[in-house]
């Protein structure tokens, strides 16, 4: 099991509302990434946050924003949700001054829009 | 676009016998990393190999890689029930901290 930690496990919610999910990183990881993982495939990068500033996004609109606090936890903020958007949200830490290493994972947040 | 592919996509065999399953990938790399992820919960490492290593050994585990081809493969040994996951090779786009992963084997172990 890792150090990380995203709440909460289960939510539902419905089309065009908003939600947040929140990661806490492994003890002495700087970096947080959030992925989605759509039901048979495989986790899509969405962002990355270094020292409480996005440092990378991939295709993914801008509805999907974050946040980095002091202590490297992070939140994942999902505007005007869609029915598309229902999937697997996972949070992975890494120490950014070692490159290309292994990411720990959380246990992810399984979201589901009606 | 996915960076890796996995072949099968599926893969069902009786416990004790090894499971082999391939990944491709696309672009250069600098390490290729192996994830298991039970029933839709977290991904858990596995192991990784450098670019510069062509086999590596941990445990029931064995990876081989091979540059050339862009391509890798895991074998467990003398598999578990305990075992079965999907099971999803990452690679990190060259310069970017950015995982890249391909769409898993799901591999089920028969009693």
């Amino acid at each position: 099991e890792t150090g990380v930690t995203q709440s909460p496990t289960h939510l539902i919610k419905t089309r065009g509302q908003q939600v947040t999910l929140r990661c806490s990183s492994q003890s002495g990881h700087n970096t947080v990434s959030w992925y989605q993982q759509a039901l048979g495939q495989g986790p899509q990068f969405i962002f990355q946050y270094y020292r409480e500033e996005e440092n990378g996004r991939g295709n993914f609109p801008p509805r999907f924003s974050g946040l980095q606090f002091p202590n490297y936890s992070s939140e994942l903020n999902v505007n005007a949700l869609e029915l598309d958007d229902s999937a697997l949200y996972l949070c992975a830490s890494t120490a950014l001054g070692h490159v290309n290493t292994e990411a720990f994972f959380g246990q992810g947040t399984r979201l589901t829009v009606v | 676009s996915q960076q890796g592919e996995e072949d099968p996509q599926a893969l069902s065999i009786q416990e004790g016998e090894n499971a082999t399953m391939n990944c491709s990938y696309k672009t250069s790399i600098n390490n290729l990393q192996w994830y298991r992820q039970n029933s839709g919960r977290g991904l858990v490492h596995l192991i990784l190999i450098r670019s510069n290593e062509r086999e590596k050994h941990s445990g029931r585990l064995r990876v081989t890689l091979d540059t050339s081809k862009k391509s890798s493969s895991l074998l467990i040994t003398a598999s578990r029930a305990a075992d079965t996951a999907s099971y999803f090779c990452a690679t990190y786009l060259q310069g970017a901290q950015k995982l890249v992963f391909g769409q898993g084997t799901r591999l089920t172990i028969n009693p």
